[in-house]
């Protein structure tokens, strides 16, 4: 059973950083692209960031570029997202989700994990 | 403002057909990416209801279906029932923006 479980989430001032962590099982992890999505209260879903299944390809949302970093432990089917800067704006419930494909172009997201809420407030 | 452009709600009676459009551009849905649809339960995680334009996965009901034409896509639904009252996404990737691209989100009410 696929199992993705974020870590790392809370209230922290703006200015600050946050490293969130994706714990994956049930599959082959280094296998497959693995994105960060995001929602803030009430909103849509806005994808974040994402990486190839060796690391190679990243892609970042606009709005976090330049502040945001993934990154990936194949060797402990871990995912990472380190945030800087945080703003008010980057409050939302961050959450994992696995693409069905490797290469981080498009393919759909197969499995979602429930999420970790961040929350940046003074 | 979302890429892709979906109405914000949409309703229909028990047992009634809806669709859902996705609306995007020769970047994105035009550019031959495929478009995925996805249904959100409040408080819970989106779930794959549609993949590749008009795939359904395992244990999703036939009562969904996708297509794709041009730069849109629409997502159907027929027979409504209760439980399919939630927020529904459409999801591509846009090549101009090197970006995974969503939908602003859909609320399906059933009447």
């Amino acid at each position: 059973e696929v199992q993705l479980v974020e870590s790392g989430g809370g209230w922290v001032q703006p200015g600050r950083s946050l490293r969130l962590s994706c714990a994956a099982s049930g599959f082959t992890f280094d296998d497959f692209a693995m994105h960060w999505v995001r929602q803030a209260p009430g909103r849509g879903l806005e994808w974040v960031s994402s990486i190839s299944w060796n690391g190679k390809t990243i892609g970042y949302a606009d709005s976090v570029k330049g502040r945001f970093t993934i990154s990936r432990d194949d060797a402990k089917n871990a995912l990472f997202l380190q945030m800087n800067s945080l703003r008010a704006e980057d409050t939302a419930l961050y959450y994992c989700a696995k693409e069905s494909g490797m290469e981080n172009r498009g393919d759909e997201l197969d499995f979602w994990g429930q999420g970790t809420l961040v929350t940046v407030s003074s | 403002q979302s890429v892709l452009t979906q109405p914000p709600s949409v309703s229909g009676a028990p047992g009634q057909r809806v669709t859902i459009s996705c609306t995007g551009s020769s970047s994105n849905i035009g550019a031959g990416y495929d478009v995925h649809w996805y249904k959100q339960l409040p408080g819970t995680a989106p779930k794959v209801l549609i993949y590749g334009n008009s795939n359904r996965p395992s244990g999703v009901p036939d009562r969904f279906s996708g297509s794709k034409s041009g730069t849109s896509a629409s997502l159907a639904i027929t027979g409504l029932q209760a439980e399919d009252e939630a927020d529904y996404y459409c999801q591509s990737y846009d090549n101009g923006l090197s970006a995974v691209i969503f939908g602003g989100g859909t609320k399906l009410t059933v009447l």
